[in-house]
C-alpha cells in the first residue's frame, strides 16, 4: 500500500522559498508508471495543481504556467521522495500544500501542510 | 488550460435522494475526468476515475459517467457520510485542472 508523508516548515517570510518534502513508502519515485504531484488548496484558489515529476526511462517535470517561473520539483532517488521549491513566496501562496499520486487518479494523497507566508 | 465547470456550486438533499453533480470541461478531455470527495480538514479522496470507474473501496451509491466535456457524478441514495465537497479533475493534459466544486449538504 502506498503511502505519502510530508514535512516541511508552516511558516515561510514573503520573498524566500517555500520547500516542502514528500516521502513514499511503498511504491519507488523511479517507477515507470507513476506520477508524484504538487498541489495546493486555499479558499481563493480551491485546489490548483501546481506540478509533477516522473519518470519514464528518464526524467521529466510539468508545471503550471501560474508558478513555471518560481517553482522546481524534484526526485531523491536516494531517499525515495521527491520535493516542491517555490521560491519568492507572497501571501498568495498561503495555502493547504497536498502531494498526491496515482496511476489514474490521484488515489494516494499526503497529509497536507498548512503554509502560511507571512513576516 | 482546460476549464472544468462544475453545478450547482452547492447543494442541500436528504438521507435517500438520488444525486447528481455535473462537471463541463471547456474542450473534449475524452474519459481522462476523476471524482474526489473532501471534507473538511481531509485530503481529497478519490472515488471515481477514467470518468467511471468506481475506485476500490468506494460505496457502489457512486457512479460516474460521461465523455467528451460532459461528466455526471451520482449517488445514489444519499447517507449522512455523504455531506462534503465534491471536486472533478481532468488529466487528459497539463496542466491538471479542477473544477470549483460543489458543497452537499444533507438536510
Amino acid at each position: 500500500q502506498v503511502q505519502l508523508h510530508q514535512s516541511g516548515p508552516g511558516l515561510v517570510k514573503p520573498s524566500q522559498t517555500l520547500s516542502l518534502t514528500c516521502a513514499i513508502s511503498g511504491d519507488s519515485v523511479s517507477s515507470n508508471s507513476g506520477a508524484w504531484n504538487w498541489i495546493r488548496q486555499s479558499p481563493s484558489r480551491g485546489l490548483e495543481w501546481l506540478g509533477r515529476t516522473y519518470y519514464r526511462s528518464k526524467w521529466y517535470n510539468d508545471y503550471a504556467i501560474s508558478v513555471k517561473s518560481r517553482i522546481i520539483i524534484n526526485p531523491d532517488t536516494s531517499k525515495n521522495q521527491f520535493s516542491l521549491q517555490l521560491s519568492s513566496v507572497t501571501p498568495e501562496d498561503t495555502a493547504v500544500y497536498y502531494c498526491a499520486s496515482g496511476p489514474g487518479g490521484m488515489d494516494v494523497w499526503g497529509q497536507g501542510t498548512t503554509v502560511t507566508v507571512s513576516s | 488550460d482546460i476549464q472544468m465547470t462544475q453545478s450547482p456550486s452547492s447543494l442541500s438533499a436528504s438521507v435517500g435522494d438520488r444525486v447528481t453533480i455535473t462537471c463541463r470541461a471547456s474542450q473534449t478531455i475524452t474519459y481522462y475526468l476523476n471524482w474526489y470527495q473532501q471534507k473538511p480538514g481531509r485530503a481529497p479522496k478519490l472515488l471515481i476515475y477514467g470518468a467511471s470507474s468506481l475506485q476500490g473501496g468506494v460505496p457502489s451509491r457512486f457512479s460516474g459517467s460521461g465523455s467528451g466535456t460532459d461528466f455526471t457524478l451520482t449517488i445514489s441514495s444519499l447517507q449522512p457520510e455523504d455531506s462534503a465537497t465534491y471536486s472533478c479533475q481532468q488529466t487528459y493534459t497539463t496542466p491538471i485542472t479542477f473544477g470549483q466544486g460543489t458543497r452537499l449538504e444533507i438536510k
